[in-house]
């Protein structure tokens, strides 16, 4: 079974902190994405990565970066937090077989900014 | 730009009812997916959807995809508590970026209650 890991359930962070939010998948995929979720906003892609070292702007990468040192991890990170982002995070892997295959979910990151 | 619409947002149901989720897409899109995300919880695949005509089914669940209609369903056979969940469907986007990959657009879900 394909697992996919976050570093943590549950964040609170002040407003300006830096803040690190970990994903790790073991089943070798290529593709590894990040996304927040917002009660009447659905999923919102901020991030992805096709590749080691590689990475690709989604819908909203404003105040947000990422790494991708590792093929099995995928690091967001918020420069300096803002109660807007106050949020649940979810990290998600699928593999590369010419077309995007089922991508598959870590359990999430809520995170709140005060 | 591709949107994915899903009606309703909200459903409300007895238990021992059926009812269809729908999904409306506006562009062409090679693949269609639905999953489920209990509450407080993280999101699970539940069908992915290839070509048109293509039906799915899995316990009381079945999907549908009607790629001329540009049309999914998702339809809930003798509903239970246990079906109590967001359902949400993506598609595929058409047009290629980069690593030549896709990215889903999704759905803002169908909130689904099963009242005894």
């Amino acid at each position: 079974d394909v697992k996919v890991t976050q570093s943590s359930r549950y964040l609170v962070k002040r407003t300006g902190e830096k803040v690190f939010l970990e994903c790790v998948q073991d089943m070798d995929h290529e593709n590894m994405f990040w996304y927040r979720q917002d009660p009447g906003l659905g999923l919102r892609l901020i991030y992805f990565s096709y590749d080691v070292k590689m990475k690709e702007k989604g819908d909203i990468p404003e105040g947000y970066s990422v790494s991708r040192e590792k093929k099995e991890r995928f690091s967001l990170i918020l420069e300096s937090a803002s109660t807007n982002q106050t949020s649940m995070y979810l990290c998600a892997s699928a593999s590369r077989a010419g077309v995007m295959e089922t991508q598959y979910f870590g359990p999430g990151t809520r995170l709140l900014v005060l | 730009e591709l949107k994915v619409e899903q009606n309703p947002l909200f459903l409300s149901m007895q238990e021992g009812k059926n009812y269809t989720i729908y999904c409306n897409y506006s562009t062409t899109s090679d693949r269609l997916y639905w999953y489920r995300q209990d509450p407080g919880k993280s999101l699970e695949s539940l069908f992915v959807l290839l070509s048109n005509g293509a039906v799915k089914q899995e316990g009381r669940l079945m999907a549908s995809l009607d790629t001329k209609a540009r049309l999914s369903t998702l339809h809930i056979t003798a509903a239970v508590h246990d079906l109590s969940a967001t359902y949400f469907c993506a598609v595929d986007t058409p047009h290629l970026f980069a690593g030549n990959n896709r990215k889903l657009i999704w759905g803002l879900g169908t909130s689904l209650a099963v009242n005894p």
